[in-house]
């Protein structure tokens, strides 16, 4: 069964840092990788999706993508107090469709 | 953008009740939608995969007799929970992806609280 492993936290950053969120998959044949954000008590909001290696970037967020080493970051520039949330990792179920299996997701804190 | 309603918003219902939770597509065709459970501190588990005009397909481990599905048409899917008990609390959330299309699209979810 596929699995998505990320750190709990949480994962404190001051106001205009740097945050790096990390996610590793288990199933190499994973294909669509997304960022979704939660905010307590809130349904997922999508941030970013990747399918190839390398780096994609949206405005304050790039995701980089590394197949061989089955890992997938997040990574959130100058950070603010709005961005503290819960980020999920997700990678496909599987190639037939789009349900997604999640990670626990890490807690991020940014302190102003 | 793609926008996904789940109504209620949160439901308390007594033990041994039925709660329907309805999820539609509002500006799209959705010919597939996902129902996600989400337990506090804990992150989403796909309950079933609900197809248009067919059957759900539903995750190991989630009872199909207890949690009914229903896709009737493009724009609609519900869940029922039967019988309710109060370990079926929970965060229930619906998604939707357009024909061809990821990814996902999410309701703003349902707390379930069974008293």
């Amino acid at each position: 069964q596929k699995e998505v492993e990320q750190n709990s936290g949480p994962l404190s950053v001051p106001e205009g840092a740097i945050a790096s969120l990390n996610c590793t998959y288990s199933d190499r044949g994973s294909q669509s990788f997304f960022w979704y954000r939660q905010y307590s008590g809130k349904s997922p909001e999508l941030i970013m999706s990747i399918y190839s290696n390398g780096d994609k970037e949206d405005g304050r967020f790039t995701a980089q993508l590394n197949k061989a080493s089955q890992y997938v970051s997040l990574l959130i520039r100058d950070s603010q107090p709005s961005d503290s949330a819960t980020y999920l990792c997700a990678v496909n179920k599987d190639q037939a469709g789009t349900a997604l299996i999640f990670g626990k997701g890490t807690t991020l804190s940014v302190s102003s | 953008g793609a926008v996904v309603s789940q109504h209620p918003s949160w439901v308390i219902c007594k033990s041994g009740t039925s709660v329907k939770i309805e999820c539609r597509s509002l500006d799209f065709q959705a010919t597939t939608m996902f129902w996600y459970r989400q337990f506090p501190k804990q992150s989403l588990m796909l309950m079933a995969t609900s197809n248009e005009g067919s059957k759900a397909t539903y995750e190991q481990g989630v009872e199909k007799d207890k949690f009914l599905i229903n896709h009737a048409s493009l724009t609609l899917s519900t869940l029922t929970v039967t019988s309710a008990h109060p370990e079926d609390s929970s965060f229930y959330i619906c998604s939707a992806t357009e024909e061809g299309g990821s990814p996902l699209h999410f309701g703003n979810g349902t707390r379930l609280t069974v008293t």
